[in-house]
This record gives C-alpha cells, structure tokens and sequence, in this order.
C-alpha cells in the first residue's frame, strides 16, 4: 500500500550546518508530497509541497525536490538555525483528496 | 490565512466519562475534516474522515462506536471519545479540506491533549 519512511532522527546540528533530512514513499498514483513541521506544543503548519514529479517546493531557506525515479522528497536546508528545532514530517497525499499519509516524523535539534 | 481551531486544547477526564473536542474552521468552509490521533513521538494516524451532512468514514481498527464523529456544518466537526480509558489518553488533531485550484488544501488544528485518569 501507498507509505511515507523519513530517516529517524532525532538529528542534531550545530547552528549554521546544512540539513538533509530523506524521505521516500511508495504509492501506486502519482500523489503531491508535503513537508510539514511541527514546532513544540504546536500543531502541524505546511512547510512545502510539491504536486508533480521534478516539482521544487521552497520556504524559509527550506527545498525539496520531486524525484519520481527515485521516489523521494528529500528535505534540505543550507544553514541551519536554533528555531528550526521541530519535529519534521514528510507525507503524501496519494489520491488528492486531502487524506495523507504521514511518515514517522524527525526530530531536529539544532545547537548554538 | 485559513485558521482551523480545536476546543479545549486540553482536558483531563476520569476513566469512563466520555470527552467532546471540537474542530472550527473560522475563515472557510471544510467539505471534510480529518481527525488523526499523535502518540508521543511519533506519527500521525488518521483515524476517520468526516464530511459535512454524512457519516464518517473510520480507519481500519478505528472503533466507530467509541469515537464518535459528527460534521454538523461546513465549519465544525466533533470528535466524542466515549467511555474514555487511560489507553486513550493522546495529542488528537483535526484538519480541514477546502477546494483550491483544482486540489485540496489541508489546514490543521493545534491539536487537542487528551489525558484520561
């Protein structure tokens, strides 16, 4: 069935350091991919999405590009900073009805 | 942007005694919310789909009768736990679905905490 596997974390980072954090999915369609954070005692907030192969999806420093020969959706940011400590989730919305499905979610540490 | 609030965003309850949570969507109307249910440190897993005016439509392994779902208008859903137990005790989260462009846009809930005693 249509999945999401993310890298396990948690990762920690010093301040300034690049990021990569993998995601890749199984699905039968061609689904849109997400990327969503979720910053402590807070929910989920949309960080990126991209809904057709080759598809980059950019905000707050933050990419990730479509690769269907791959199927991944790999999270990348060039610096990091304390505030993008969060929990990370990468998820697929397979038939484009809003119902998605979510990996299991990295935690980011990012140190001073 | 679109805002999506849940009530209460906490409630202790004892063990038996059943919990109403609320989703509001404030600024747009939902044709369907989700309801996902976090354990600590982990995953999201969706438990139901619920749209506005039919019954919902639960997740395998998802009792129906013990989480009640209700989508009464195109702005609320509700999520019943009934008979609560400690084993229910988790971080429950609603999202909304508007139409746009030809997709669907997904806005959460900041979750509600659940912690049956």
């Amino acid at each position: 069935g249509d999945s999401v596997t993310q890298m396990e974390g948690p990762v920690t980072l010093s301040e300034e350091a690049f990021l990569t954090i993998n995601c890749t999915y199984t699905a039968t369609g061609y689904p849109s991919l997400f990327w969503y954070v979720q910053y402590p005692g807070e929910g989920l907030q949309l960080l990126l999405k991209a809904t057709k192969a080759d598809d980059k999806g950019s905000n707050k420093g933050f990419e990730a590009t479509y690769r269907k020969e791959t199927t991944s959706f790999h999270l990348e940011k060039g610096s990091v900073q304390v505030s993008d400590s969060a929990v990370y989730f990468c998820a697929q919305n397979p038939s484009n009805t809003g119902k998605l499905i979510f990996g299991q979610g990295t935690t980011l540490q990012v140190k001073p | 942007g679109a805002v999506v609030s849940q009530h209460p965003s906490r409630v202790i309850c004892k063990s038996g005694t059943s919990v109403k949570i609320e989703c509001r969507s404030l600024d747009f109307q939902a044709t369907t919310m989700f309801w996902y249910r976090q354990f600590p440190k982990q995953s999201l897993m969706l438990m139901a789909t619920s749209n506005e005016g039919s019954k919902a439509t639960y997740e395998q392994g998802v009792e129906k009768d013990k989480f009640l779902i209700n989508h009464a208008s195109l702005t609320l859903s509700t999520l019943t736990v009934t008979s609560a137990h400690p084993e229910d005790s988790s971080f429950y989260i609603c999202s909304a679905v508007t139409p746009k462009g030809g997709a669907y846009e997904q806005y959460f809930g900041p979750g509600t905490r659940l912690t049956v005693t």
